[in-house]
């Protein structure tokens, strides 16, 4: 079985400052794990995702994401938020060929 | 490059009555996800195709629910009959293999009332 979990319903921050939205997950072996961002009244698009190698991994937009094998995490930063990131946000793990998302993170990114 | 079609966007019909939502997925991808997102949750697989087979559909209600993918191109769920409670936005994503990142479509609103 596999599971993400997001443990922040929201997070808000002033633009300029850093940004960082939690995910941990929980799979047997080896996981592929994804960001995905929603603007209202629209599909999901994806931001970024980690297969293997760097634990640093880079996406649209200025994301990064830093995956941590020991303790199960894949947090998604930004150095410096823009108010037009302010969003829904997912996480996603895929392993044994399924692809689970989170509850999602509503980002809000005041002015 | 063409982006993950679905139809109709929005939906609205009477409970006990049913309703199907097509989509089409990008040109080449073998995998294709049917997903339902209620309002302030994030999205939940219903059934995962590769090519025209079934991949997983633990969490497909069946005794109202189906879809299939003839073909192994485009597919469609459909709902008969719909209760209250199916009230969410229906999401379509492909990938080009299992395991790689997945596109979504916009998605169908249906509201049953």
């Amino acid at each position: 079985a596999q599971s993400v979990a997001q443990p922040e319903d929201q997070v808000n921050v002033a633009e300029g400052n850093p940004l960082t939205v939690k995910c941990t997950y929980s799979v047997s072996g080896n996981p592929y794990l994804f960001w995905y961002v929603q603007y209202p009244n629209r599909g999901l698009q994806f931001l970024l995702k980690y297969i293997t190698g760097d634990n640093l991994v880079k996406g649209s937009y200025g994301f990064e994401a830093e995956f941590n094998k020991s303790q199960t995490s894949f947090h998604l930063k930004k150095p410096s938020a823009l108010v037009s990131d302010s969003a829904l946000y997912f996480c996603a793990v895929s392993a044994d060929y399924k692809l689970s998302f989170g509850a999602g993170t509503t980002v809000t990114v005041r002015a | 490059e063409a982006g993950v079609a679905q139809s109709p966007r929005y939906k609205i019909i009477e409970k006990r009555q049913s309703v199907a939502f097509w989509c089409n997925p990008i040109s080449g991808h073998a995998t294709l996800y049917w997903y339902q997102q209620i309002l302030g949750q994030g999205p939940k697989l219903l059934i995962q195709f590769q090519n025209n087979g079934v991949v997983d559909d633990s969490q497909l209600p069946k005794d109202r629910f189906s879809a299939e993918r003839l073909k192994g191109v485009d597919s469609t769920l459909k709902i008969q009959p719909a209760k209250l409670e199916d009230s969410a936005v229906y999401l379509c994503a492909s990938s080009l293999a299992q395991g790689s990142e997945a596109f979504f479509g916009q998605g169908t609103r249906l509201t049953v009332v």
